[in-house]
């Protein structure tokens, strides 16, 4: 079964220090996300990217929030000056499609704390 | 409004007895995706099944099935004879047609005991 593979699985940071995590989806899919649990709560959308733009984002995915799919293969999520809130896991994943719709599947996720 | 209730917060039961976790959703959407993740306790997404609002038929899948109830707008979970392993968080999720992301329920933590 293909994976949706997450790097670092743990990063720690300074409040204020940018940091990127990194996703490389499944290769055959075309559709692309982030989202975020903070620990104890619910899965939150951030945003998701086709064709090389945003497609959609969510109110927790301000300025300081930026994605990228540098080459043909990653997908990275860049947080500019972390805060103590953005401390969470964040889930990349990536979807395709069959003759049934969608299928969405997860990476491991990055746990995030920031200090 | 997109919005997906799982009103069990956790549920506890015995190994080998059945249990089933709801999900209620609302949409406005006439095609939607309806999808069940288990968070096991080393928190990976894991994906279990995705339903389309087109299709109608229920799906049974090992020791797993669900319950797709276009009528009262639930999609439920069973899981039959269950097992330790079972021990996980349960995420019912929608997808409308008109946007990209995932409205996600609250979870249900569900407890196998031995």
């Amino acid at each position: 079964e293909p994976e949706v593979t997450q790097t670092p699985s743990h990063q720690v940071t300074q409040m204020g220090q940018e940091v990127i995590l990194r996703c490389v989806p499944i290769s055959n899919h075309l559709y692309f996300y982030w989202y975020r649990q903070i620990l104890g709560q619910k899965v939150e959308f951030l945003v998701s990217f086709y064709n090389n733009e945003i497609s959609e984002k969510s109110e927790i995915f301000d300025d300081q929030f930026s994605v990228e799919r540098p080459d043909g293969s990653n997908f990275t999520l860049k947080i500019r000056s972390t805060k103590l809130e953005d401390s969470a896991m964040y889930f990349c994943a990536s979807s395709g499609r069959d003759t049934r719709g969608e299928k969405l599947f997860f990476g491991s996720g990055t746990q995030l704390s920031v200090l | 409004a997109q919005k997906v209730t799982q009103a069990q917060t956790e549920i506890s039961v015995v190994e080998k007895e059945d249990v089933t976790l709801d999900c209620v959703y609302e949409t406005r959407d006439t095609t939607y995706y309806l999808f069940w993740y288990k968070q096991p306790p080393s928190g990976e997404l894991v994906f279990l099944i995705r339903r389309n609002s087109f299709d109608e038929q229920n799906e049974i899948s090992g020791r797993y099935s669900w319950n797709f109830q276009k009528s009262t707008s639930s999609f439920n979970f069973t899981i039959t004879a269950s097992q330790v392993v079972d021990s996980a968080v349960y995420f019912c999720a929608l997808r409308g047609d008109s946007n990209y992301q995932l409205i996600w329920g609250a979870g249900t933590k569900l407890i196998i005991k031995p």
